[in-house]
């Protein structure tokens, strides 16, 4: 079946530590994105790929990192220099032209 | 003042029941509009997708955009238990990916449909 795979499904960082999500999609989509949701406030674009090795900060991109070199594989990383990561992320694609953003399953980052 | 506002609920009604769901704007140069349900830690999922203002119906979901009032609502014709989830509101001023970088998001509101 075609989709985007998030894992894992839960993450638990330590001080001061760096730790990687994965977003994996077989869409053969070019574009890719990273949401930051946190309760009460709406989806916050963290970075989005619209083409392999390319990528662009969104709202809210300071303390992450990602790389896209590769189109099914969009990795974000949540370095230490991210104060308050705990939230849930969610990785989309979309194909060229189109509207429909594909959502992943999440995953919910806690600091221990 | 948010660029999109939504009531976050929570919103409980009886199965059968018509459900409003709305969102109000203030960026005029939005023209894509769409509802996504996202049901309890899962991805949300495309709903409705409306460009521009007026009307669109897809079974039991009616999609409608007033943008003289800067007003997007979504009803539900006879709710199922089903329907319970959060409801997102989300529009574009388009270009690129019809937008979908500069996509913002309502915060959402959660529907629940008692049996």
């Amino acid at each position: 079946d075609g989709g985007i795979t998030q894992s894992p499904k839960y993450l638990f960082r330590k001080e001061g530590q760096n730790v990687t999500l994965s977003c994996e999609q077989n869409l053969n989509h070019d574009a890719m994105y990273w949401y930051r949701q946190d309760p009460g406030q709406g989806l916050r674009l963290i970075y989005y790929s619209q083409i392999v090795n390319d990528f662009q900060k969104g709202d809210i991109a300071e303390g992450y990192s990602v790389s896209r070199e590769k189109k099914e594989s969009f990795p974000l990383t949540v370095t230490s220099a991210q104060k308050n990561p705990t939230a849930f992320y969610l990785c989309a694609s979309s194909a060229p032209g189109g509207e429909k953003l594909f959502f992943g399953s999440g995953t919910q980052l806690s600091v221990l | 003042q948010k660029e999109v506002e939504q009531d976050p609920g929570p919103l409980s009604v009886p199965e059968g029941a018509i459900v409003s769901l709305n969102c109000t704007y203030s960026n005029s140069a939005f023209q894509y509009f769409m509802w996504y349900r996202q049901y309890s830690r899962k991805g949300p999922e495309l709903l409705m997708y409306t460009y521009s203002s007026g009307n669109k119906e897809d079974g039991r979901f009616t999609a409608q955009v007033d943008k003289s009032s800067k007003y997007i609502s979504l009803f539900i014709r006879d709710s199922q238990p089903s329907d319970s989830a959060t409801y997102l509101c989300a529009m574009s001023a388009g270009a690129g990916n019809f937008g979908n970088e500069k996509l913002t998001f309502g915060t959402g509101t959660r529907l629940t449909i008692i049996p």
